[in-house]
């Protein structure tokens, strides 16, 4: 266990939908990573945040965006969605801005129709 | 442009035999190099990591082989088990205050019983 949870673990939904992917990190973690996991397509950093400010952009799509909460909790909110952003996406969470071990959460399974 | 560069994306490997993953970089400024280990289901987690100022660091049967001149690094796992098999991203970054992880595509490995 990683520490890393994620909400909710599987999501079906519809084309031009809209879904809310929850995250909260590790207790002490202040940075949060967005990562898009496709079939074939490896890693996708998308964004992340530390200590409630965005630090730094992927390849994120217009369509998406994030916040960290005071709490340090973070959501991604994925819009107007297209059957190809249908994947994994993952949470991680890590001490510092500027530490490459990252701990992962189980990711969230969003499967669009 | 892929920066960090993955090969073999599959491997098949005898129980017992060695499992050999090497991945290539681009940027020389490069200055930490993870390797994470992702099981089906289930997000990567950090296996083993390296920097340049060593040539080989070994944590049980994993260990990682760094050649600076050449700009590769692998992965070596000794007396490969079933229980190994999973997909293995190599990944580098460069010191920073927003320290960002270049991912290779990934490695899915089988080990038969």
């Amino acid at each position: 266990d990683s520490g890393v949870t994620q909400t909710p673990k599987h999501l079906i939904t519809a084309t031009g939908q809209r879904v809310t992917l929850r995250c909260s990190p590790r207790s002490g973690d202040l940075s949060v990573y967005w990562y898009q996991q496709s079939l074939d397509q490896g890693l996708q950093f998308l964004i992340h945040y530390y200590n409630g400010e965005e630090r730094a952009k992927g390849n994120i799509l217009e369509r998406f965006s994030a916040q960290q909460f005071p709490d340090l909790h973070s959501e991604l909110n994925l819009s107007s969605l297209e059957l190809g952003d249908s994947a994994l996406y993952f949470c991680a969470s890590s001490v510092s801005s500027n530490t490459g071990e990252l701990f992962f959460g189980e990711g969230s399974r969003l499967t669009v129709l | 442009q892929q920066q960090v560069k993955q090969s073999p994306q599959s491997l098949i490997v005898q129980k017992g035999g060695i499992s050999i993953i090497n991945c290539a970089y681009e940027n020389t400024a490069f200055d930490y190099f993870p390797w994470y280990q992702q099981f089906p289901g289930k997000g990567p987690a950090l296996l083993i990591a390296i920097r340049p100022d060593v040539s080989e660091k070994k944590e049980g049967r994993f260990t990682i082989s760094f050649n600076k001149s050449a700009k590769q690094f692998s992965l070596h796992i000794m007396d490969s088990q079933p229980g190994d098999s999973a997909t293995y991203f190599c990944a580098a970054s460069r010191a920073g205050n927003n320290r960002k992880l270049i991912w290779g595509l990934g490695t899915s490995l089988a080990v038969n019983p």
